[in-house]
């Protein structure tokens, strides 16, 4: 089992749609977890931050369910702005790697 | 955010000679960096982590020869590319992060392009 996995996607939605994403981790241990968000040729930048409570912001809204070690990300009101790839990340244990699942692609259309 | 500077943006080699590239915290002090590799619409593959002062640990598949990593101080990483190949050509972007902090996030570099002629 690979120790990151998502939605292969690609996800194509028209403007103002909900998308949601999903994304199981393998190890047990782990204690940090992230959505990041890569757009084309760039660099990987924080989303947000994912929270044993959930947590939103704004349109988006992250939960993680520890025992059944699943991720989730919900975009409301979908932008065009919002086309990118999205990556789940996981530590490798307390303080450890951070590893990244494969990626989602979305496109948002007009 | 923290701020993490990676140069060369960009780099075109001959085949068969070495490139480095750095990667410096500029705001934080960086207990560990990690390494990544990108093909084209692939994801982003860990290569190695290193933590200040000791040897990078390679993942699975990594010629930690042909990935040469030093990590000799708190703000500064760098991943030499030696001998490199036309395979080799990717785009290569580190990672930092601060064991004085619980649950960091990573702050990434901009990324090198790296090409192989």
């Amino acid at each position: 089992r690979k120790e990151v996995e998502q939605d292969p996607g690609p996800f194509n939605v028209p403007e103002g749609a909900t998308v949601a994403f999903n994304c199981t981790y393998s190890n047990s241990a782990s204690q940090s977890f992230f959505w990041y968000r890569q757009d084309c040729r760039k660099e990987p930048k924080l989303l947000m931050s994912v929270y044993s409570s959930g947590n939103e912001d704004g349109r988006f809204t992250a939960q993680l369910n520890r025992a059944s070690q699943y991720i989730s990300l919900l975009i409301r009101d979908s932008k065009l702005s919002d086309s990118a790839t999205y990556l789940c990340v996981v530590n490798r244990g307390s303080q450890g790697n951070l590893i990244f699942g494969k990626g989602t692609k979305l496109s948002v259309k007009p | 955010g923290a701020v993490v500077s990676q140069h060369p943006s960009r780099v075109i080699c001959k085949s068969g000679t070495s490139v480095k590239i750095e990667c410096r915290s500029l705001d934080f002090q960086a207990t560990t960096m990690f390494w990544y590799r990108q093909f084209p619409k692939q994801s982003l593959m860990l290569m190695a982590t290193s933590n200040e002062g000791s040897k990078a640990t390679y993942e699975q598949g990594v010629e930690k020869d042909k990935f040469l990593i030093n990590h000799a101080s708190l703000t500064l990483s760098t991943l030499t590319v030696t001998s490199a190949h036309p395979e080799d050509s990717s785009f290569y972007i580190c990672s930092a992060t601060s064991s004085m902090v619980m649950n960091t996030e990573a702050f990434f570099g901009q990324g090198t392009r790296l090409t192989v002629v």
